[in-house]
């Protein structure tokens, strides 16, 4: 099974709108963090943001909130007011506790229109 | 704190030769990861080093090889050049251990193979 899983190959969205990027995981580890990453096309990947699998509030940092639903296994990533500059491909990665491993999902590309 | 570099930021190879990309992580982090991004495709995980031993490896063919130095930085080797490996190759490092601790990239080699 795949650990991590994004659905949604491409999105668009208005500028100033929020979206949301879907991101559903697997693991049988009770200690794991889950990470969202922008690449824009530059090339260089950026983190964003992380979620402890322990942690009772779902993250945020600034514009972006990750809704942190553990019985589902999701962890998406929501951002607010939408601006051109978030126009990118956008990873959801999973960290496990036992053994140091990464995994990423195959990205979402987000478009922004104006 | 300087970040993870890769060098060089461009290579380009002919079909059969080989290829050799380095990485410097940031200054304490042990664990350096290599990935493979096709254009436009997601990050497809090559191999982890760790205190100078490859803890894993992707599903590549041993083609694909690599080290790890004594100071950590490490090298990935690409023999016999074929045509598909031509993508960037994203280095990044992190810390062992603490599951909140996100990976940090470098900027990327493109590999471009003629």
């Amino acid at each position: 099974a795949q650990k991590i899983t994004q659905t949604q190959p491409g999105m668009f969205v208005q500028e100033k709108e929020a979206v949301t990027l879907d991101c559903t995981y697997d693991t049988s580890d009770p200690s794991y963090g889950l990470f969202w990453y922008k690449q824009p096309s530059s090339g260089e990947m950026i983190f964003l943001i992380y979620q402890g699998s322990y942690d009772q509030q779902n993250a945020t940092e600034g514009r972006y909130s990750l809704n942190f639903q553990k019985a589902r296994k999701s962890a998406n990533l929501v951002i607010s007011a939408s601006q051109l500059g978030d126009s990118a491909m956008y990873f959801c990665a999973m960290r496990e506790g036992d053994f140091n491993k990464f995994y990423f999902g195959s990205g979402t590309k987000l478009n922004v229109k104006p | 704190e300087a970040g993870v570099t890769q060098s060089p930021t461009h290579l380009i190879k002919t079909r059969g030769q080989q290829a050799t990309l380095r990485c410097s992580p940031i200054s304490g982090h042990t664990s350096v990861y290599w990935y493979q991004q096709a254009l436009g495709l997601g990050l497809q995980f090559l191999l982890w080093y760790d205190e100078g031993e490859e803890r894993n490896r992707g599903n590549f063919p041993p083609r694909f090889s690599g080290r790890q130095f004594p100071n950590y930085s490490s090298e990935l080797n690409v023999n016999a050049l074929e045509l598909e490996d031509s993508a960037l190759y994203l280095c990044a490092s992190s810390l062992r251990d603490i599951v909140s601790y996100e990976q940090y990239f470098g900027p990327g080699t493109r590999l471009t193979v003629t």
